[in-house]
């Protein structure tokens, strides 16, 4: 079974960049029976899903948020990473990591991280 | 972009009773790639059913899944204490995905 766990700051200035990084135990994150998510959640939006990437590399964005969002992973740490710039008090939320399967017919969320929340404030 | 709309807000009801949560898609959901999360307070989502009607590991068969097109269903045939919670819908059919706004299921 896959265990996530998010780590990063829990409190940006706004017009800063938000990371967070996504440390998954129990599995490989070089496997290619995995996407590796972002999600948010906030009280105005609800849940948002942020991109993906596979393990080639290959990444997929929400088009609202593309211009400013980067997902990153780590083969050698078993690691994958947000990074989100010019944040704004819109994007406070929860921000959680998650993982689907690979096929189509498996691209719903089945495991996922605590989710810390990330508070955009001065 | 699919925008989900779930249906009603908020449901009260009492222990044994039947809840039934709808979802509408603004786009028909031909390959059935539809999935339903549970949510508990202070913790993350956790998917109950995929592909529109299966159930996901440990799941209990209280739970059930139906639809098609645009029209979806989920069934709690008997709650019980720990089916209080929050559900949204996610429809995985067409990128980018998307989530309802979802249902809270009460106490009555």
């Amino acid at each position: 079974q896959l265990q996530l766990r998010e780590s990063g700051p829990g409190l940006v200035k706004p017009s800063e960049t938000l990371s967070l990084t996504c440390t998954v135990s129990g599995g490989s994150i070089s496997s290619s029976n995995y996407y590796w998510a972002w999600i948010r959640q906030s009280p105005g939006k609800g849940l948002e899903w942020i991109g993906s990437i596979y393990y080639t590399g290959s990444t997929y964005y929400t088009p609202s948020l593309k211009p400013r969002v980067t997902i990153s992973i780590d083969l050698s740490q078993n690691q994958f990473s947000l990074k989100l710039t010019s944040v704004t008090a819109a994007d406070t939320a929860v921000y959680y990591c998650a993982t689907s399967g690979s096929q189509h017919y498996l691209y719903y969320f089945d495991s996922w991280g605590q989710g810390p929340l990330v508070t955009v404030s001065s | 972009e699919i925008v989900l709309t779930q249906s009603p807000g908020t449901l009260s009801l009492s222990l044994g009773e039947r809840a039934t949560l709808s979802c509408r898609a603004s786009q028909s959901l031909s390959n059935r790639y539809l999935a339903w999360y549970q949510q508990k307070l202070g913790q993350a989502p956790r998917v109950i059913i995929s592909g529109v009607s299966s159930r996901a590991t440990g799941i209990p068969d209280r739970f059930s899944g139906s639809g098609f097109g645009t029209d979806f269903t989920l069934t709690i045939s008997r709650l019980e204490p720990e089916d209080f919670a929050v559900y949204y819908c996610q429809q995985y059919e067409n990128s980018p995905w998307t989530f309802g706004q979802g249902t809270k299921v009460e106490i009555k």
